[in-house]
């Protein structure tokens, strides 16, 4: 258990669908991330925000779709997914908040979740 | 551009000692982690060096080189709960972290 939970751990979903990923951090962090992972591939950094500002977009299609709320939860709002966009979702945070450089980067240790197995048909 | 090599697969004993090798070419370098992620489960925190040399956390080290763009982790007396796919990633000079690939560690009884 690292203190970070995500929803749903399985989604399967057509091409034309709608469907959120929830992530809930339990640690009292300030930064959160989405990442990707494919197989036998590193792990692809999505979205970064830090004190619920997005810092880092790495051009990622606009059919992914984050949002913030609060600095506890972070969602990815996914629309009219192709095939290839399956993989697993994972969702991270870590300590850094405003001492995040404007890349969006820092030294801290992230913690991520178990990650959504996700599967577009 | 920036890479991060890691073997792709190890094969290793139960009771054995197993080096997992990390090599990178990376726009500067502010720090490197090592991560064990087991099948279907979250990447979990190992390690993390920055300065040249040997860190060891119980059954498990850390070695790094900067000088070389080189690190290790070593795991010693093996257990089947080992296996796992270990990640190797490394911070650059915009503190953006940079990720292998990752080394699937298979133990055999």
């Amino acid at each position: 258990e690292t203190g970070v939970t995500q929803t749903p751990r399985h989604l399967v979903m057509g091409m034309t669908n709608k469907k959120s990923l929830k992530c809930e951090q339990h640690l009292g962090h300030n930064a959160m991330y989405w990442y990707k992972q494919s197989a036998k591939k590193p792990l692809e950094l999505m979205f970064v925000y830090s004190l619920e500002e997005r810092v880092e977009n790495n051009s990622v299609p606009s059919r992914f779709s984050p949002e913030c709320p609060n600095s506890s939860h972070l969602f990815l709002h996914l629309h009219t997914l192709q095939p290839e966009d399956s993989a697993l979702y994972l969702c991270a945070s870590s300590q850094a908040g405003s001492s995040l450089a404007g890349s969006g980067g820092s030294t801290d240790t992230q913690y991520f979740g178990p990650g959504t197995r996700l599967t577009v048909l | 551009g920036q890479n991060i090599d890691q073997p792709t697969e190890m094969t290793a004993t139960e009771g054995a000692i197993v080096q997992i090798n990390c090599t990178y070419q990376t726009s500067g370098f502010n720090g490197l982690f090592w991560y064990q992620q087991h099948a279907g489960e979250a990447p979990t925190f190992l390690s993390y060096n920055v300065l040249d040399g040997l860190e060891e956390k119980g059954r498990f080290s850390s070695f790094l080189s900067r000088s070389k763009g080189y690190s290790y982790l070593l795991l010693k007396e093996l257990q089947m709960k080992d296996s796992a796919s270990y990640l190797c990633a490394v911070i650059d000079s915009n503190y953006q972290l940079i990720w292998g690939a990752g080394t699937k560690l298979i133990i055999k009884p």
